[in-house]
Protein backbone atom coordinates (compact mmCIF):
# COMPACT_ATOMS: atom_id res chain seq x y z
CA UNK A 1 0.00 0.00 0.00
CA UNK A 2 1.22 3.77 -0.39
CA UNK A 3 2.26 5.43 2.38
CA UNK A 4 3.85 8.02 4.04
CA UNK A 5 4.88 8.32 8.05
CA UNK A 6 6.16 11.37 9.92
CA UNK A 7 7.18 9.77 12.60
CA UNK A 8 7.44 13.02 14.58
CA UNK A 9 4.21 14.42 15.03
CA UNK A 10 5.70 17.78 16.84
CA UNK A 11 9.34 19.39 16.74
CA UNK A 12 10.88 22.03 18.71
CA UNK A 13 14.31 23.88 18.77
CA UNK A 14 15.77 26.47 19.44
CA UNK A 15 16.53 29.51 17.23
CA UNK A 16 19.89 28.82 15.60
CA UNK A 17 20.02 25.06 16.01
CA UNK A 18 19.93 22.47 13.35
CA UNK A 19 16.84 20.99 12.12
CA UNK A 20 15.66 17.42 10.79
CA UNK A 21 12.08 16.16 9.98
CA UNK A 22 11.87 12.61 8.68
CA UNK A 23 10.07 11.22 5.93
CA UNK A 24 9.49 7.43 5.07
CA UNK A 25 6.96 5.84 2.20
CA UNK A 26 6.18 2.81 0.68
CA UNK A 27 5.52 3.41 -2.55
CA UNK A 28 5.39 0.72 -5.41
CA UNK A 29 6.34 2.60 -8.21
CA UNK A 30 9.21 5.09 -8.87
CA UNK A 31 8.90 7.89 -6.33
CA UNK A 32 8.47 11.43 -6.87
CA UNK A 33 9.00 13.11 -3.17
CA UNK A 34 7.65 16.53 -2.06
CA UNK A 35 8.07 18.50 1.13
CA UNK A 36 5.41 21.26 1.66
CA UNK A 37 5.33 23.84 4.17
CA UNK A 38 1.59 25.17 5.69
CA UNK A 39 1.65 28.61 7.99
CA UNK A 40 -1.50 28.32 10.55
CA UNK A 41 -4.68 29.56 8.34
CA UNK A 42 -2.85 29.30 5.28
CA UNK A 43 -2.35 26.55 1.93
CA UNK A 44 0.57 24.24 1.26
CA UNK A 45 3.63 25.89 -0.21
CA UNK A 46 5.70 23.62 -1.98
CA UNK A 47 9.51 23.74 -0.56
CA UNK A 48 10.93 21.07 -2.33
CA UNK A 49 10.82 17.85 -4.52
CA UNK A 50 12.36 15.26 -5.80
CA UNK A 51 11.98 13.03 -8.96
CA UNK A 52 15.60 11.75 -9.73
CA UNK A 53 19.22 12.39 -10.29
CA UNK A 54 21.29 14.15 -7.38
CA UNK A 55 19.45 12.73 -4.14
CA UNK A 56 20.41 15.96 -2.38
CA UNK A 57 17.48 18.27 -3.30
CA UNK A 58 17.44 22.01 -2.35
CA UNK A 59 14.57 24.23 -1.86
CA UNK A 60 13.55 27.18 -0.74
CA UNK A 61 13.59 29.03 2.61
CA UNK A 62 17.22 27.40 2.99
CA UNK A 63 15.88 23.88 3.00
CA UNK A 64 17.55 20.81 1.55
CA UNK A 65 16.45 17.33 1.26
CA UNK A 66 17.91 13.96 1.21
CA UNK A 67 16.31 11.13 -1.08
CA UNK A 68 17.90 7.97 0.30
CA UNK A 69 16.20 4.97 -1.72
CA UNK A 70 17.47 2.01 0.65
CA UNK A 71 15.76 3.42 3.75
CA UNK A 72 12.75 4.72 1.79
CA UNK A 73 13.42 8.32 3.40
CA UNK A 74 13.32 11.83 2.24
CA UNK A 75 14.07 13.51 5.36
CA UNK A 76 13.68 17.57 5.30
CA UNK A 77 16.76 19.87 6.72
CA UNK A 78 17.57 23.25 7.54
CA UNK A 79 21.07 24.06 9.23
CA UNK A 80 20.13 27.34 11.09
CA UNK A 81 16.18 27.40 12.32
CA UNK A 82 14.31 30.75 12.02
CA UNK A 83 11.34 31.91 14.71
CA UNK A 84 9.86 32.41 10.90
CA UNK A 85 10.12 28.46 10.16
CA UNK A 86 7.90 27.27 12.64
CA UNK A 87 4.77 25.72 10.50
CA UNK A 88 3.10 22.19 10.06
CA UNK A 89 5.53 20.58 7.31
CA UNK A 90 3.50 17.63 5.56
CA UNK A 91 6.08 15.22 3.62
CA UNK A 92 4.02 13.97 0.16
CA UNK A 93 4.52 11.09 -2.36
CA UNK A 94 3.22 10.63 -5.64
CA UNK A 95 3.88 9.36 -9.45
CA UNK A 96 3.17 10.02 -13.02
CA UNK A 97 0.83 7.32 -13.92
CA UNK A 98 -0.71 8.20 -17.47
CA UNK A 99 -4.05 6.72 -16.61
CA UNK A 100 -4.13 8.21 -13.65
CA UNK A 101 -4.30 11.25 -11.91
CA UNK A 102 -0.60 11.65 -10.24
CA UNK A 103 -2.55 12.17 -6.81
CA UNK A 104 -0.26 13.53 -3.90
CA UNK A 105 -0.34 10.88 -0.59
CA UNK A 106 0.84 13.11 2.27
CA UNK A 107 1.68 12.19 5.96
CA UNK A 108 0.37 13.01 8.98
CA UNK A 109 2.82 16.58 8.86
CA UNK A 110 5.26 17.41 11.68
CA UNK A 111 4.48 20.91 13.65
CA UNK A 112 7.67 22.50 14.18
CA UNK A 113 7.50 25.00 17.18
CA UNK A 114 10.54 27.47 17.65
CA UNK A 115 11.84 29.10 20.73
CA UNK A 116 14.17 32.39 21.30
CA UNK B 1 3.56 34.67 -10.06
CA UNK B 2 0.47 32.52 -11.25
CA UNK B 3 -1.39 30.79 -8.93
CA UNK B 4 -4.59 28.91 -7.82
CA UNK B 5 -7.59 30.50 -6.41
CA UNK B 6 -10.57 29.52 -4.32
CA UNK B 7 -13.47 30.89 -3.10
CA UNK B 8 -15.12 31.05 -0.73
CA UNK B 9 -12.24 31.19 2.22
CA UNK B 10 -15.03 30.28 4.67
CA UNK B 11 -18.32 28.53 3.94
CA UNK B 12 -20.72 28.10 7.04
CA UNK B 13 -23.34 25.77 5.69
CA UNK B 14 -26.19 23.51 7.70
CA UNK B 15 -26.26 19.85 7.67
CA UNK B 16 -28.12 19.04 4.93
CA UNK B 17 -27.81 21.46 2.56
CA UNK B 18 -25.51 21.69 -0.77
CA UNK B 19 -22.32 23.81 -1.16
CA UNK B 20 -20.24 24.53 -4.36
CA UNK B 21 -16.64 25.26 -3.12
CA UNK B 22 -15.04 26.55 -6.46
CA UNK B 23 -11.69 27.26 -7.36
CA UNK B 24 -9.86 28.77 -10.66
CA UNK B 25 -6.53 26.52 -11.49
CA UNK B 26 -3.44 28.22 -12.98
CA UNK B 27 -4.42 29.03 -16.35
CA UNK B 28 -2.13 26.57 -18.99
CA UNK B 29 -2.38 23.38 -16.47
CA UNK B 30 -4.60 20.04 -17.31
CA UNK B 31 -4.77 18.62 -14.34
CA UNK B 32 -7.09 19.41 -11.61
CA UNK B 33 -7.57 18.28 -7.71
CA UNK B 34 -9.14 18.08 -4.70
CA UNK B 35 -7.61 17.42 -1.43
CA UNK B 36 -9.35 17.82 2.16
CA UNK B 37 -7.76 18.33 5.40
CA UNK B 38 -10.07 17.77 8.38
CA UNK B 39 -8.68 19.90 11.77
CA UNK B 40 -5.58 18.11 13.03
CA UNK B 41 -5.35 15.39 10.68
CA UNK B 42 -3.44 14.97 7.50
CA UNK B 43 -4.30 16.20 3.92
CA UNK B 44 -6.44 13.35 2.00
CA UNK B 45 -6.95 13.30 -1.81
CA UNK B 46 -10.30 13.32 -2.78
CA UNK B 47 -10.23 13.43 -6.83
CA UNK B 48 -8.27 14.49 -9.68
CA UNK B 49 -9.68 15.26 -13.12
CA UNK B 50 -8.40 15.46 -16.20
CA UNK B 51 -9.98 15.58 -19.69
CA UNK B 52 -13.36 16.24 -18.56
CA UNK B 53 -13.22 13.87 -16.63
CA UNK B 54 -12.31 12.54 -13.17
CA UNK B 55 -9.54 10.12 -13.67
CA UNK B 56 -9.24 9.04 -9.97
CA UNK B 57 -11.11 9.18 -6.59
CA UNK B 58 -10.60 7.86 -3.33
CA UNK B 59 -13.03 6.27 -1.58
CA UNK B 60 -13.82 9.28 0.46
CA UNK B 61 -15.80 10.99 -2.63
CA UNK B 62 -18.37 9.45 -2.75
CA UNK B 63 -21.72 9.95 -4.08
CA UNK B 64 -22.84 12.76 -2.46
CA UNK B 65 -19.97 14.67 -3.99
CA UNK B 66 -19.05 15.90 -7.31
CA UNK B 67 -16.80 17.75 -9.52
CA UNK B 68 -17.21 20.03 -12.91
CA UNK B 69 -15.30 22.30 -14.75
CA UNK B 70 -18.22 24.53 -16.01
CA UNK B 71 -16.25 26.63 -18.35
CA UNK B 72 -12.46 27.09 -19.10
CA UNK B 73 -11.55 28.75 -15.57
CA UNK B 74 -13.67 27.02 -12.92
CA UNK B 75 -13.29 23.86 -11.58
CA UNK B 76 -16.19 23.08 -8.84
CA UNK B 77 -16.51 20.59 -5.74
CA UNK B 78 -20.17 20.12 -5.16
CA UNK B 79 -21.62 18.37 -1.92
CA UNK B 80 -25.03 17.33 -2.34
CA UNK B 81 -26.27 17.46 1.15
CA UNK B 82 -23.68 17.77 3.81
CA UNK B 83 -23.09 15.96 7.43
CA UNK B 84 -21.17 17.19 10.25
CA UNK B 85 -18.17 15.17 9.13
CA UNK B 86 -17.81 16.48 6.37
CA UNK B 87 -16.13 19.86 7.63
CA UNK B 88 -12.83 20.53 6.77
CA UNK B 89 -10.07 22.75 4.95
CA UNK B 90 -10.61 21.91 1.12
CA UNK B 91 -8.03 22.38 -0.96
CA UNK B 92 -7.90 22.68 -4.52
CA UNK B 93 -4.84 21.87 -6.90
CA UNK B 94 -3.72 21.74 -10.24
CA UNK B 95 -0.59 20.24 -12.49
CA UNK B 96 0.41 21.12 -16.15
CA UNK B 97 1.07 18.22 -18.86
CA UNK B 98 4.31 19.62 -20.07
CA UNK B 99 7.38 17.80 -20.31
CA UNK B 100 9.94 18.14 -17.66
CA UNK B 101 9.82 18.07 -14.07
CA UNK B 102 7.27 21.34 -13.54
CA UNK B 103 4.68 18.74 -14.86
CA UNK B 104 4.66 16.70 -11.70
CA UNK B 105 3.74 19.30 -9.45
CA UNK B 106 0.61 20.01 -8.09
CA UNK B 107 0.29 24.09 -6.82
CA UNK B 108 -2.42 24.36 -4.32
CA UNK B 109 -4.91 27.22 -3.73
CA UNK B 110 -5.28 28.82 -0.07
CA UNK B 111 -8.20 26.53 1.00
CA UNK B 112 -11.83 26.92 1.68
CA UNK B 113 -12.90 26.27 5.60
CA UNK B 114 -15.92 24.67 5.16
CA UNK B 115 -18.26 24.76 8.63
CA UNK B 116 -21.12 22.29 8.92
CA UNK B 117 -23.34 23.01 11.85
Amino acid sequence: AQSVTQPDIHITVSEGASLELRCNYSYGATPYLFWYVQSPGQGLQLLLKYFSGDTLVQGIKGFEAEFKRSQSSFNLRKPSVHWSDAAEYFCAVGGLIYNQGGKLIFGQGTELSVKP
Amino acid sequence: EPEVTQTPSHQVTQMGQEVILRCVPISNHLYFYWYRQILGQKVEFLVSFYNNEISEKSEIFDDQFSVERPDGSNFTLKIRSTKLEDSAMYFCASKSRSRGTESYEQYFGPGTRLTVT
